[in-house]
């Protein structure tokens, strides 16, 4: 139980559009959901937090007019990368945090990786 | 903020050896420090947890202690295999007033070699 997927899994586009990227929790009801970015050879940067049905809560330094979330249901939260640019090229992970379970657990998606040209 | 610093960055150990990973954290009001094993083009997976009022917990070849004094807490993995190869990633939970959020250490890159 417990499992979270992404899609896709991989994206490449061209610099200047918009990517939207799926995060489900297919087995449980996800109140939270995170999203983090992680660039090569580091560790992941939490981006936001986002609770069902409210507006996603940013960290510091990411920009939430470029950053789109929207976590409309309990099993789904969507991260859309407005007028990408080649700096956004990272992996997207997302985590839920699992309604009817110990609330710190958090269950972390495949990622996502986006690739801009 | 909360500031987690993870020790060593690699590290190289022969298959049947043990391995030892060290975090610190700054934030005393952290009580929950989850360790995770991240495999080239994956999300982390979860291996092992610890919450503030346990000093040391263990699963099998995986163990964790923690130190609240210090504010410190290692993983450690006993009878290494390659397949323990990855990377590990120690992260402390801050709690504020509607949850909270894990921040994570640097990583270290485990290699087992057989």
């Amino acid at each position: 139980g417990a499992v979270v997927s992404q899609h896709p899994s991989r994206v490449i586009c061209k610099s200047g559009t918009s990517v939207k990227i799926e995060c489900r929790s297919l087995d449980f009801q996800a109140t939270t959901m995170f999203w983090y970015r992680q660039f090569p050879k580091q560790s992941l940067m939490l981006m936001a937090t986002s609770n069902e049905g409210s507006k996603a809560t940013y960290e510091q330094g990411v920009e939430k007019d470029k950053f789109l979330i929207n976590h409309a249901s309990l099993t789904l939260s969507t991260l859309t990368v407005t007028s990408a640019h080649p700096e956004d090229s990272s992996f997207y992970i997302c985590s839920a945090r699992d309604r009817d379970r110990d609330a710190h657990e958090q269950f972390f998606g495949p990622g996502t990786r986006l690739t801009v040209l | 903020g909360e500031n987690v610093e993870q020790h060593p960055s690699t590290l190289s150990v022969q298959e049947g050896d043990s391995a030892v990973i060290k975090c610190t954290y700054s934030d005393s009001a952290s009580n929950y420090f989850p360790w995770y094993k991240q495999e080239l083009g994956k999300g982390p997976q979860l291996i092992i947890d610890i919450r503030s009022n346990v000093g040391e917990k263990k699963d099998q070849r995986i163990a964790v202690t923690l130190n609240k004094t210090a504010k410190h807490f290692s993983l450690h993995i006993t009878e290494t295999q390659p397949e323990d190869s990855a990377v590990y990633f120690c992260a402390a939970k801050v709690i504020y007033n509607q949850g909270g959020k894990l921040i994570f250490g640097q990583g270290t890159e485990l290699s087992v070699k057989p």
